[in-house]
Protein backbone atom coordinates (compact mmCIF):
# COMPACT_ATOMS: atom_id res chain seq x y z
CA UNK A 1 0.00 0.00 0.00
CA UNK A 2 1.44 3.54 -0.84
CA UNK A 3 1.74 5.76 2.15
CA UNK A 4 1.09 9.29 2.26
CA UNK A 5 2.37 11.67 4.54
CA UNK A 6 1.00 15.05 4.98
CA UNK A 7 2.32 17.94 6.84
CA UNK A 8 1.75 20.01 8.69
CA UNK A 9 -1.17 19.11 10.63
CA UNK A 10 -2.37 22.58 11.12
CA UNK A 11 -1.60 25.72 10.27
CA UNK A 12 -2.53 28.94 11.21
CA UNK A 13 -2.25 31.97 8.87
CA UNK A 14 -3.22 35.31 8.11
CA UNK A 15 -5.39 36.89 4.97
CA UNK A 16 -3.02 37.50 2.30
CA UNK A 17 -0.27 35.09 3.35
CA UNK A 18 1.32 32.31 1.18
CA UNK A 19 0.71 29.22 2.39
CA UNK A 20 2.33 25.77 1.70
CA UNK A 21 1.23 22.81 2.19
CA UNK A 22 3.61 19.44 1.61
CA UNK A 23 2.70 15.76 0.89
CA UNK A 24 5.35 13.01 0.45
CA UNK A 25 4.66 9.31 -1.22
CA UNK A 26 6.17 6.32 0.43
CA UNK A 27 7.06 4.82 -3.21
CA UNK A 28 6.58 7.18 -6.66
CA UNK A 29 3.38 7.57 -7.93
CA UNK A 30 4.65 9.65 -10.76
CA UNK A 31 1.99 12.48 -11.22
CA UNK A 32 -0.83 10.88 -10.46
CA UNK A 33 -1.76 13.29 -6.92
CA UNK A 34 -5.05 15.24 -6.36
CA UNK A 35 -5.53 17.95 -3.60
CA UNK A 36 -8.81 18.44 -2.19
CA UNK A 37 -10.07 21.21 0.05
CA UNK A 38 -13.04 20.29 2.26
CA UNK A 39 -15.18 22.49 4.48
CA UNK A 40 -17.47 21.04 7.19
CA UNK A 41 -20.79 18.88 6.32
CA UNK A 42 -19.43 19.24 2.63
CA UNK A 43 -17.78 16.45 0.24
CA UNK A 44 -14.51 17.14 -0.61
CA UNK A 45 -13.98 19.37 -3.51
CA UNK A 46 -11.43 18.92 -6.19
CA UNK A 47 -8.44 21.53 -6.55
CA UNK A 48 -5.81 19.97 -8.27
CA UNK A 49 -5.42 16.90 -10.44
CA UNK A 50 -2.26 15.22 -12.00
CA UNK A 51 -0.27 17.10 -9.51
CA UNK A 52 0.11 20.20 -10.98
CA UNK A 53 -3.77 21.01 -13.41
CA UNK A 54 -5.82 23.62 -11.93
CA UNK A 55 -9.25 22.63 -11.84
CA UNK A 56 -12.02 24.31 -13.86
CA UNK A 57 -13.37 27.10 -11.47
CA UNK A 58 -10.89 26.82 -9.11
CA UNK A 59 -8.80 30.22 -8.28
CA UNK A 60 -5.89 30.65 -9.90
CA UNK A 61 -4.07 31.64 -6.17
CA UNK A 62 -4.00 27.72 -6.01
CA UNK A 63 -1.15 25.64 -7.49
CA UNK A 64 0.32 22.51 -7.59
CA UNK A 65 3.64 20.86 -7.91
CA UNK A 66 6.02 18.29 -7.66
CA UNK A 67 6.05 14.39 -9.26
CA UNK A 68 7.73 11.13 -7.83
CA UNK A 69 7.18 11.11 -4.20
CA UNK A 70 6.67 14.59 -3.35
CA UNK A 71 4.48 17.07 -3.54
CA UNK A 72 3.13 20.55 -2.62
CA UNK A 73 0.01 22.71 -2.69
CA UNK A 74 0.31 26.65 -2.31
CA UNK A 75 -1.88 28.97 -1.76
CA UNK A 76 -0.57 32.30 -3.13
CA UNK A 77 -2.56 34.73 -1.13
CA UNK A 78 -4.88 33.49 1.30
CA UNK A 79 -8.56 34.69 1.36
CA UNK A 80 -11.63 34.25 3.38
CA UNK A 81 -12.81 31.49 1.57
CA UNK A 82 -9.85 29.28 1.86
CA UNK A 83 -9.60 28.71 5.58
CA UNK A 84 -10.67 24.53 5.64
CA UNK A 85 -9.11 21.72 5.79
CA UNK A 86 -6.62 20.50 2.75
CA UNK A 87 -6.16 16.68 1.27
CA UNK A 88 -3.83 14.77 -0.78
CA UNK A 89 -4.75 11.54 -2.85
CA UNK A 90 -2.78 9.39 -4.56
CA UNK A 91 -4.77 7.45 -7.66
CA UNK A 92 -1.49 5.69 -9.30
CA UNK A 93 -3.13 2.67 -7.70
CA UNK A 94 -7.03 1.43 -7.26
CA UNK A 95 -6.36 1.74 -3.83
CA UNK A 96 -6.12 5.22 -3.86
CA UNK A 97 -4.88 6.50 0.15
CA UNK A 98 -5.08 10.13 1.33
CA UNK A 99 -2.80 12.02 3.52
CA UNK A 100 -4.06 12.58 7.01
CA UNK A 101 -5.31 16.55 6.27
CA UNK A 102 -4.25 20.05 6.58
CA UNK A 103 -6.62 22.12 8.70
CA UNK A 104 -5.69 25.84 8.02
CA UNK A 105 -6.58 28.16 10.59
CA UNK A 106 -7.60 31.68 10.88
CA UNK A 107 -4.02 32.86 12.89
CA UNK B 1 -22.69 16.36 -16.70
CA UNK B 2 -21.59 13.65 -14.92
CA UNK B 3 -23.28 12.69 -11.67
CA UNK B 4 -22.95 10.12 -8.74
CA UNK B 5 -25.29 10.20 -6.00
CA UNK B 6 -25.12 7.62 -2.88
CA UNK B 7 -27.97 7.01 -0.83
CA UNK B 8 -29.37 4.33 1.20
CA UNK B 9 -27.66 5.44 4.40
CA UNK B 10 -29.15 5.77 8.04
CA UNK B 11 -29.15 4.52 11.87
CA UNK B 12 -28.27 0.73 12.30
CA UNK B 13 -27.62 -1.06 15.65
CA UNK B 14 -24.11 -3.10 15.87
CA UNK B 15 -24.73 -6.01 14.15
CA UNK B 16 -27.13 -5.44 11.71
CA UNK B 17 -26.69 -4.79 8.00
CA UNK B 18 -27.68 -1.85 5.54
CA UNK B 19 -27.46 -1.25 2.18
CA UNK B 20 -26.12 1.59 0.30
CA UNK B 21 -26.30 2.31 -3.43
CA UNK B 22 -24.21 4.72 -5.81
CA UNK B 23 -26.41 6.17 -8.92
CA UNK B 24 -24.23 7.30 -11.87
CA UNK B 25 -25.54 9.45 -14.52
CA UNK B 26 -24.34 11.92 -17.61
CA UNK B 27 -21.62 8.82 -18.33
CA UNK B 28 -21.62 5.25 -19.57
CA UNK B 29 -21.72 3.73 -16.14
CA UNK B 30 -20.65 0.09 -16.85
CA UNK B 31 -17.48 1.60 -18.59
CA UNK B 32 -15.90 2.95 -16.00
CA UNK B 33 -14.55 1.16 -12.16
CA UNK B 34 -16.43 2.93 -9.16
CA UNK B 35 -14.76 3.14 -5.50
CA UNK B 36 -15.86 3.56 -2.35
CA UNK B 37 -14.61 5.97 0.27
CA UNK B 38 -15.60 7.14 4.23
CA UNK B 39 -15.30 9.30 6.74
CA UNK B 40 -15.75 8.62 10.04
CA UNK B 41 -16.95 11.84 12.16
CA UNK B 42 -14.28 14.62 12.44
CA UNK B 43 -11.16 11.95 11.20
CA UNK B 44 -9.99 11.71 7.73
CA UNK B 45 -10.65 10.30 4.04
CA UNK B 46 -10.12 6.13 4.27
CA UNK B 47 -10.45 3.66 1.04
CA UNK B 48 -13.29 1.36 1.26
CA UNK B 49 -13.34 -0.93 -1.94
CA UNK B 50 -13.46 -0.78 -5.17
CA UNK B 51 -15.27 -2.64 -8.05
CA UNK B 52 -14.08 -3.04 -11.50
CA UNK B 53 -15.56 -3.02 -14.98
CA UNK B 54 -17.52 -6.06 -16.55
CA UNK B 55 -15.08 -6.15 -18.97
CA UNK B 56 -12.44 -6.85 -16.38
CA UNK B 57 -15.14 -9.39 -14.43
CA UNK B 58 -16.15 -6.89 -11.83
CA UNK B 59 -14.04 -7.70 -9.50
CA UNK B 60 -13.55 -6.01 -6.16
CA UNK B 61 -11.16 -5.09 -3.41
CA UNK B 62 -11.29 -4.07 -0.23
CA UNK B 63 -9.82 -2.69 2.68
CA UNK B 64 -8.46 -4.87 5.43
CA UNK B 65 -10.67 -2.73 8.12
CA UNK B 66 -13.92 -3.80 6.10
CA UNK B 67 -13.21 -7.21 4.21
CA UNK B 68 -15.33 -9.94 4.85
CA UNK B 69 -18.39 -7.74 5.93
CA UNK B 70 -18.81 -5.35 2.92
CA UNK B 71 -19.22 -6.61 -0.55
CA UNK B 72 -19.25 -4.44 -3.57
CA UNK B 73 -21.71 -5.28 -6.50
CA UNK B 74 -22.81 -3.03 -9.65
CA UNK B 75 -26.07 -3.31 -11.83
CA UNK B 76 -24.76 -1.67 -15.09
CA UNK B 77 -28.11 -1.44 -16.59
CA UNK B 78 -29.36 0.98 -13.64
CA UNK B 79 -26.31 3.03 -13.30
CA UNK B 80 -25.61 1.54 -10.02
CA UNK B 81 -22.96 0.50 -7.12
CA UNK B 82 -23.65 -1.03 -4.24
CA UNK B 83 -21.97 -1.78 -0.75
CA UNK B 84 -23.53 -4.48 1.41
CA UNK B 85 -22.27 -3.92 4.65
CA UNK B 86 -23.06 -7.00 7.42
CA UNK B 87 -21.63 -7.10 10.72
CA UNK B 88 -21.81 -3.69 11.01
CA UNK B 89 -19.79 -2.12 13.86
CA UNK B 90 -19.94 1.07 15.98
CA UNK B 91 -16.09 1.88 14.20
CA UNK B 92 -18.46 2.10 10.48
CA UNK B 93 -20.00 5.09 11.36
CA UNK B 94 -18.77 7.52 9.11
CA UNK B 95 -20.09 8.99 5.82
CA UNK B 96 -19.80 6.89 2.67
CA UNK B 97 -18.91 8.37 -0.39
CA UNK B 98 -18.78 6.89 -4.43
CA UNK B 99 -16.35 8.36 -7.48
CA UNK B 100 -15.03 7.31 -10.27
CA UNK B 101 -11.19 6.54 -9.64
CA UNK B 102 -10.46 7.42 -13.26
CA UNK B 103 -11.03 11.24 -12.40
CA UNK B 104 -10.60 12.24 -8.84
CA UNK B 105 -13.08 15.39 -9.21
CA UNK B 106 -16.40 12.54 -9.60
CA UNK B 107 -17.58 12.19 -5.79
CA UNK B 108 -20.91 12.32 -4.74
CA UNK B 109 -22.67 14.60 -1.78
CA UNK B 110 -22.01 11.46 0.68
CA UNK B 111 -24.53 9.48 2.98
CA UNK B 112 -24.20 8.99 6.28
CA UNK B 113 -24.07 5.94 8.05
CA UNK B 114 -24.35 5.46 11.63
CA UNK B 115 -23.88 2.24 13.85
CA UNK B 116 -25.04 2.55 17.14
CA UNK B 117 -27.32 1.06 19.88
Amino acid sequence: DIQMTQSPSTLSASIGDRVTITCRASQSISSWLAWYQQKPGKAPKLLIYKASSLESGVPSRFSGSGSGTEFTLTISSLQPDDFATYYCQQYDSFFQTFGQGTKVEIK
Amino acid sequence: EVQLVESGGGLVQPGRSLRLSCTGSGFTFGDYAVTWFRQAPGQGLEWVGFIRTKAYGATTEYAASVKGRFTISRDDSKSIAYVQMNSLKTEDTAVYYCSRPDSPGYWGQGTLVTVSS
